[in-house]
């Protein structure tokens, strides 16, 4: 089944203490991104990647780091979550860049004490 | 960071009633404009891409037109059932490889 599926998909943890939400995706698509959903606020992009290697800049990066090895992974790291980061985060991909329709995988509700 | 604008913000119609809502966007560098459903608990599930002007495309009850030169993409949905009831979300890029930037969204309630 195609699909992108993150982990974890809830997570509770205190200010400060690493963690790193992963991102998988089984239909050899180009292009990756994350999105925090904020009541109010909309779906805002945080990282995007347009291939193995190569990432930029959403519009809001700040506290976030991603990495892209491989095709399938789009890792978000998170080195000192404070409590502003509370979130339910989005990670998305699809084939070719951003002319494609975009396949969402199920959510991680992030919630930093 | 680009602007792009979704009215009304909620919407509260009965079964059967048709609707639309609208996605205003930066007219000048315009690549794509799409259109989400995202229901409660559920990720957003894509409806339409959209990159040509003029373009009007059509899937089931619902279909969406859009106007590049004055920014705007209106969403249509014919006879709206319960089952219709979510956040519709649109997004605009302006290139090919880029940010995708969302509207907040618009909120439908469909009363039985």
């Amino acid at each position: 089944e195609a699909q992108v599926t993150q982990n974890p998909r809830y997570l509770i943890t205190v200010t400060g203490k690493k963690l790193t939400v992963t991102c998988s995706q089984n239909m050899n698509h180009e292009y990756m991104s994350w999105y925090r959903q904020d009541p109010g606020l909309g779906l805002r992009q945080i990282y995007y990647s347009m291939n193995v290697e190569v990432t930029d800049k959403g519009d809001v990066p700040e506290g976030y780091k991603v990495s892209r090895k491989e095709k399938r992974n789009f890792p978000l790291i998170l080195e000192s979550p404070s409590p502003n980061q509370t979130s339910l985060y989005f990670c998305a991909s699809s084939f070719g860049g951003t002319y494609n329709e975009q396949f969402f995988g199920p959510g991680t509700r992030l919630t930093v004490l | 960071i680009l602007n792009v604008e979704q009215s009304p913000q909620s919407l509260h119609v009965q079964e059967g009633d048709s609707t639309n809502f609208t996605c205003s966007f930066p007219s000048s560098n315009f690549y794509a404009l799409h259109w989400y459903r995202w229901e409660t608990a559920k990720s957003p599930e894509a409806l339409f891409v959209m990159t040509l002007n003029g373009d009007e495309k059509k899937k089931g009850r619902i279909s969406a037109t859009l106007n590049t030169k004055e920014g705007y993409s209106y969403l249509y949905i014919k006879g709206s059932q319960p089952e219709d009831s979510a956040t519709y979300l649109c997004a605009f890029c302006d290139s090919g490889y880029s940010t995708l930037t969302f509207g907040k969204g618009t909120m439908l309630l469909v009363s039985p």
